[in-house]
């Protein structure tokens, strides 16, 4: 098993819709949790980062963690052309000081 | 955020050259910083972890011969990859501390690196 799990899709959302990413993690030890923006050839960008149980949210963008089932997902609301993109889950296994990315999932937001 | 920037931005090569490729922390000091590898379509894969005044730690299956790693100092980690061949062509990217007592990582604009 991965440590970290992504639908590639790509995922279509109308503009202005709600898009809903996810992400599974394998259980190994402390970790925390971040979400990357990438756009095609351009180094992935911090959107969010996520520690503890239950939603934050940072303008139109919300993650949520739900650590009992090992899934970590990002919401985005009123999404726009611009945010089409591939976005990338990240988590941080403390006991390795390792970061491993999920494959990513490919949105895109149709005008 | 923090900035972390990369040099160059892209390099092309012959056969058989060494590349070098720094990655510097401009706002934070950074005992460890990670180095990634993006073929096309594909996600990061770590190859390193680069830590201040040691040894790098190497993934499995990355050649720590062939990928020199040396982070001398507290801004500066580099990657040397020695011979390249044209399999080694790809996006390579660094990232670094996003701030004291946080272990947020932000990325570099990354080195495309093409071996002819």
């Amino acid at each position: 098993q991965k440590e970290v799990e992504q639908n590639s899709g790509p995922l279509s959302v109308p503009e202005g819709a709600i898009a809903s990413l996810n992400c599974t993690y394998s259980d190994r030890g402390s970790q925390s949790f971040f979400w990357y923006r990438q756009y095609s050839g351009k180094s992935p960008e911090l959107i969010m980062s996520i520690y503890s149980n239950g939603d934050k949210e940072d303008g139109r963008f919300t993650a949520q963690l739900n650590k009992a089932s090992q899934y970590v997902s990002l919401l985005i609301r009123d999404s726009q052309p611009s945010d089409s993109a591939t976005y990338l889950c990240a988590v941080h296994f403390y006991n390795f000081n390792k970061f491993y990315f999920g494959s990513g999932t490919k949105l895109n937001v149709k005008p | 955020g923090a900035v972390v920037s990369q040099h160059p931005s892209w390099v092309i090569c012959k056969s058989g050259t060494s590349v070098k490729i720094e990655c510097r922390s401009l706002d934070f000091q950074a005992t460890t910083m990670f180095w990634y590898r993006q073929f096309p379509k594909k996600s990061l894969m770590l190859m390193a972890t680069s830590n201040e005044g040691s040894k790098a730690t190497y993934e499995q299956g990355v050649e720590k011969d062939k990928f020199l790693i040396n982070h001398a100092s507290l801004t500066l980690s580099t990657l040397t990859v020695t011979s390249a061949h044209p399999e080694d062509s790809s996006f390579y990217i660094c990232s670094g501390p996003g701030g004291m007592g946080t272990d947020t990582q932000y990325f570099g604009p990354g080195t495309r690196l093409t071996v002819l």
